[in-house]
């Protein structure tokens, strides 16, 4: 079946540094992609979609100066949070729709962000 | 505002108990309803999903009842085992090919 492999799966960085994480769909190709947010205990939020070659949409709410998010290849998204502060620390999951099957959205093994 | 409306919070079953988990949502527009299980540390994996056209759909020890008429769907989980323990999402999306929507989330606790 349709794979979404998210890297890293778990990232500890100082206050005010940035990291990348990518997601990568193994065996298919993801025209778009998602990018969601979990806080403990909590639900799923949705971030941004971003699509191949072009701009992501961002959600209400969410800064996009400091959620950079990068679709350069039909197999590739990256999401690089800027300039990171200890409220960022949260969980981040990635998701694909694989249009090989019917309706299928593939979700990341998710990264651990904490952010000290 | 809440889309997507998931209850219970947080549900305990003995082990071969049928847990049953409800979600409701707005939008006559939405075409399509999966149920995602999540262990803690993971990303949600798919169980089972169904399209509105259909009332019943069953995958092994897991069945989703729907009623379009009252906007409503439900997980049941037959034979629960402890392996089951997670938490369940209900999703939703606005049309074909956007983001899926979640409900909050139901911590299943199956006592062996």
């Amino acid at each position: 079946g349709a794979v979404v492999s998210q890297h890293p799966s778990r990232v500890i960085c100082k206050s005010g540094t940035s990291v990348k994480i990518e997601c990568r769909s193994l065996d298919f190709q993801a025209t778009t992609m998602f990018w969601y947010r979990q806080f403990p205990k909590q639900s799923l939020m949705l971030m941004a979609t971003s699509n191949e070659g072009s701009k992501a949409t961002y959600e209400q709410g969410v800064e996009k100066d400091k959620f950079l998010i990068n679709h350069a290849s039909l197999t590739l998204s990256t999401l690089t949070v800027t300039s990171a502060h200890p409220e960022d620390s949260s969980f981040y999951i990635c998701s694909a729709r694989d249009l090989t099957t019917s309706y299928g959205y593939t979700f990341g093994s998710g990264t651990r962000l904490t952010v000290v | 505002q809440q889309q997507v409306k998931q209850s219970p919070q947080s549900l305990i079953v003995q082990k071969g108990g049928i847990p049953i988990i409800n979600c409701a949502y707005e939008n006559t527009a939405f075409d399509y309803f999966p149920w995602y299980q999540q262990f803690p540390g993971k990303g949600p994996a798919l169980l089972i999903a169904i399209r509105p056209d259909v009332s019943e759909k069953k995958e092994g020890r897991f069945t989703i009842s729907f009623n379009k008429s009252a906007k409503q769907f439900s997980l049941h989980i037959m034979d629960s085992q402890p392996g089951d323990s997670a938490t369940y999402f209900c999703a939703t999306r606005a049309q074909a090919g956007t983001a899926l929507i979640f409900g909050k989330g139901t911590t299943l606790s199956v006592s062996s």
